[in-house]
């Protein structure tokens, strides 16, 4: 079975700075889609990024872009020039092709965006 | 309009209860799916229909049975309801099951007193 894990619980960053949220997951699979979610505290559940295994290029999205290292099982987010409205949950997620399967959520990482 | 909407938004309910929470998509998608997200905000997968077809159906209490009338509408009982059982109830919906982006509802949030 698949497995994400986010190592970082909560984070914070100046606004207007840069910050990277970590990744990791566990798969034998080759060819599967990775997402980025966000989670503010309305609780809406919105997409912020994903990514097809089998392309090399990484996904971005204006201020959103990730590193996805294959081989290393890894997918961070980079999120720059961070602003208040970013503040929010951001889940990892996992999605296998293979049919009866489904998304798999890491357990999250609390963002918070400082003035 | 909202893409996938739910209802209620809040139900605040005492044990031993039933209760139903009813979701709607206006996408046109195939796939609809109920997650649980605790109190540590895990998201995890409970049921997944698939044009009315059952697909997965995770370990998951009897006391909750998902019913889909139509591949719009994906509705969630909840029986003999338990203070475990509070949490948030997340619908969503994908264009079908192989497709990969997740539209989320806005949320249930069950509280059994």
């Amino acid at each position: 079975a698949q497995t994400v894990t986010q190592s970082q619980p909560e984070m914070s960053v100046q606004e207007a700075e840069t910050v990277t949220l970590s990744c990791t997951y566990d798969t034998s699979e080759s060819n599967y889609y990775l997402f980025w979610y966000k989670q503010p505290p309305s609780r809406q559940m919105i997409l912020v990024i994903r990514q097809e295994a089998y392309k090399q290029q990484n996904a971005t999205e204006n201020r959103f872009s990730v590193n996805f290292q294959k081989a290393a099982k890894s997918f961070s987010l980079k999120i720059s020039d961070s602003q208040l409205g970013d503040t929010a949950m951001y889940f990892c997620a996992f999605r296998s092709l293979i049919y009866g399967q489904n998304f798999v959520f890491g357990p999250g990482t609390r963002l918070s965006v400082l003035p | 309009d909202t893409a996938v909407s739910q209802t209620p938004k809040y139900l605040v309910t005492q044990m031993g209860n039933d209760k139903s929470i009813k979701c709607e998509q206006n996408l046109g998608h195939d796939t609809m799916y109920w997650y649980k997200q605790d109190s540590k905000k895990f998201l995890k997968i409970m049921f997944s229909y698939n044009n009315k077809e059952l697909i997965i159906n995770e370990t998951v209490p009897n006391r909750f049975s998902p019913k889909s009338p139509d591949k719009a509408h994906l509705n969630l009982h909840i029986n003999s309801l338990e203070l475990g059982d509070s949490a948030v109830y997340f619908c969503a919906s994908s264009q079908d099951r192989h497709q990969e982006k997740l539209f989320f509802g806005s949320g249930t949030q069950l509280s059994v007193l």
